[in-house]
C-alpha cells in the first residue's frame, strides 16, 4: 500500500496476556518509529529502527516491552503480561532516512486496551 | 536536550475568523520543526516543515506558520478558520546538529472552530 498500515486497529486483551502489533512500512523507508498515545497526552517515544543499525530502545517503558524489525521492513512491538496502564493507541511512522530532515508518515495506530 | 512546548490546551474560535495555535521550543543548535494534525481514530498528518531560509512557511490545507529565531517560536496560522479544521495539533522539533536526533513531539493543542 501507499502509507504506513498497522495492525490490528483495535486489541482488547486482558490483564497479564501478551500482545503482538504490527507495522508495516512504506516501501524503501530505512526508519521507523513506534509511539504510545495515551489519552490526554502527547506522543511518548518508545523506540527507533534505521537501517542495519542497532535500534534505539532508550524509551520503552519497561522489560515487558520489546520490538523487532526483520528484514528491515515489517516491525513487530511486542509487551508482555500486559497491564492496565498499557491501555493506549500504538502508532508507527516511517520516514525515508532517520538523518534526514523529511517529516513522519504515521499508521492509523492500534488502540489497545486492557480488561 | 530538546523541547517542544504548546501552551494551550484548547483553542476556540470561529468559523472565518484567524487562528493561531502556538509553539515554543528549545534546541542546542538550529531546529528543523514540524507540525502535524490529527483527526479522531487516525495518525499524525504532516502539515508543514520548516528547514532554513524563508521564516514563513506554507503548507497544506490553507495553513502557514512563522518561525521566529529570537522567541523560539513556530506557531501555526491561518487567516480563515473551517470547521473542518477541528482537530488535535502537533508541533514537534528536531535539532539539526549532526548525527541521529529524535523528534520531539509536543502535547498537543486541541482546535475547536466553532459554526
Amino acid at each position: 500500500g501507499a502509507g504506513v498500515s498497522q495492525s490490528p486497529s483495535n486489541k482488547v486483551t486482558e490483564k497479564g496476556k501478551d500482545v503482538e502489533l504490527r507495522c508495516d512500512p512504506i516501501s524503501g523507508h530505512t526508519a521507523l518509529y513506534w509511539y504510545r498515545q495515551s489519552l490526554g497526552q502527547g506522543l511518548e517515544f518508545l523506540i527507533y529502527f534505521q537501517g542495519n543499525s542497532a535500534p534505539d530502545k532508550s524509551g520503552l517503558p519497561s522489560d515487558r516491552f520489546s520490538a523487532e524489525r526483520t528484514g528491515g521492513s515489517v516491525s513487530t512491538l511486542t509487551i508482555q503480561r500486559t497491564q492496565q496502564e498499557d491501555s493506549a493507541v500504538y502508532l508507527c511512522a516511517s520516514t525515508s532516512s532517520g538523518y534526514s530532515n523529511q517529516p513522519q508518515h504515521f499508521g492509523d495506530g492500534t488502540r489497545l486496551s486492557i480488561l | 536536550a530538546q523541547s517542544v512546548a504548546q501552551p494551550e490546551d484548547q483553542v476556540n474560535v470561529a468559523e472565518g475568523n484567524p487562528l493561531t495555535v502556538k509553539c515554543t521550543y528549545s534546541v542546542s543548535g538550529n531546529p528543523y520543526l514540524f507540525w502535524y494534525v490529527q483527526y479522531p481514530n487516525r495518525g499524525l498528518q504532516f502539515l508543514l516543515k520548516y528547514i532554513t531560509g524563508d521564516n514563513l512557511v506554507k503548507g497544506s490545507y490553507g495553513f502557514e506558520a512563522e518561525f521566529n529565531k529570537s522567541q523560539t517560536s513556530f506557531h501555526l496560522k491561518k487567516p480563515s478558520a473551517l470547521v473542518s479544521d477541528s482537530a488535535l495539533y502537533f508541533c514537534a522539533v528536531r535539532d539539526q546538529s549532526g548525527g541521529y536526533q529524535k523528534v520531539t513531539f509536543g502535547i498537543g493543542t486541541k482546535l475547536q472552530v466553532i459554526p
